[in-house]
């Protein structure tokens, strides 16, 4: 399996233009999750899906994000319109029970400055 | 509220054993786990404790203590590639919210 994959691996943009980060988490794995890190706030838990549903979007920053997962293969997070303090590497992770484990599986990331 | 303690730097030498402390207080608790993390990198998934005891999976450790609220990761025969930071987890509410720690930075030096 190729693991989680993100794109684009790096995002430019300028304020107020709408940002789109997109996953594809492992296949078969029924549960993704989305995360910011930066220096000051460190990893953080924006939404989480379970079987493609949002379970728990109590970490999106404000109305400016946006996440969907309209299928088993594919999510994506949107940001509009886009600020200098959303500058950070957002993460997606996939994971599925294995062995009585859960296991996240984190994509590579998007580094994504917003001037 | 939910919060996770670590140490924010420890610093040791090859050859050595470091002890990674967590502390959490969150509103349920599902599992502790814990992640390495390379500068530039992703994390990377190390290991898992749902009940008391000692996990071992080759020079890594982790250890839990419901009663306490407290897990540990022991890193043995460290190498230079060990350097990264690690992160320990807490999967809290049966599963429906999942908290970080801040990441203890690791610096393994000759």
């Amino acid at each position: 399996d190729a693991g989680v994959i993100q794109s684009p691996r790096h995002e430019v943009t300028e304020m107020g233009q709408e940002v789109t980060l997109r996953c594809k988490p492992i296949s078969g794995h029924n549960s993704l999750f989305w995360y910011r890190q930066t220096m000051m706030r460190g990893l953080e838990l924006l939404i989480y899906f379970n079987n493609n549903v949002p379970i728990d979007d109590s970490g999106m920053p404000e109305d400016r994000f946006s996440a969907k997962m309209p299928n088993a293969s594919f999510s994506t997070l949107k940001i509009q319109p886009s600020e200098p303090r959303d500058s950070a590497v957002y993460f997606c992770a996939s994971s599925g029970l294995a062995g009585g484990q859960e296991t996240q599986y984190f994509g590579p990331g998007t580094r994504l400055l917003v001037l | 509220g939910q919060s996770l303690e670590q140490p924010s730097e420890v610093t040791a030498v090859e050859g050595a054993i470091v002890q990674i402390n967590c502390t959490y207080q969150t509103s349920g608790f599902y599992g502790l786990s814990w992640y390495q993390q390379h500068d530039g990198g992703a994390p990377t998934f190390l290991s898992y404790n749902a009940l008391d005891g000692l996990e071992e999976t080759g020079r890594f450790s982790s250890f839990l203590s419901r009663s306490d609220s407290y897990g540990y990761l022991l890193l043995q025969e460290l190498q230079m590639k060990d350097s990264a930071s690690y992160f320990c987890a807490v999967r809290d509410n049966y599963g429906q919210n999942f908290v970080f720690g801040p990441g203890t930075r690791l610096s393994v030096l000759p």
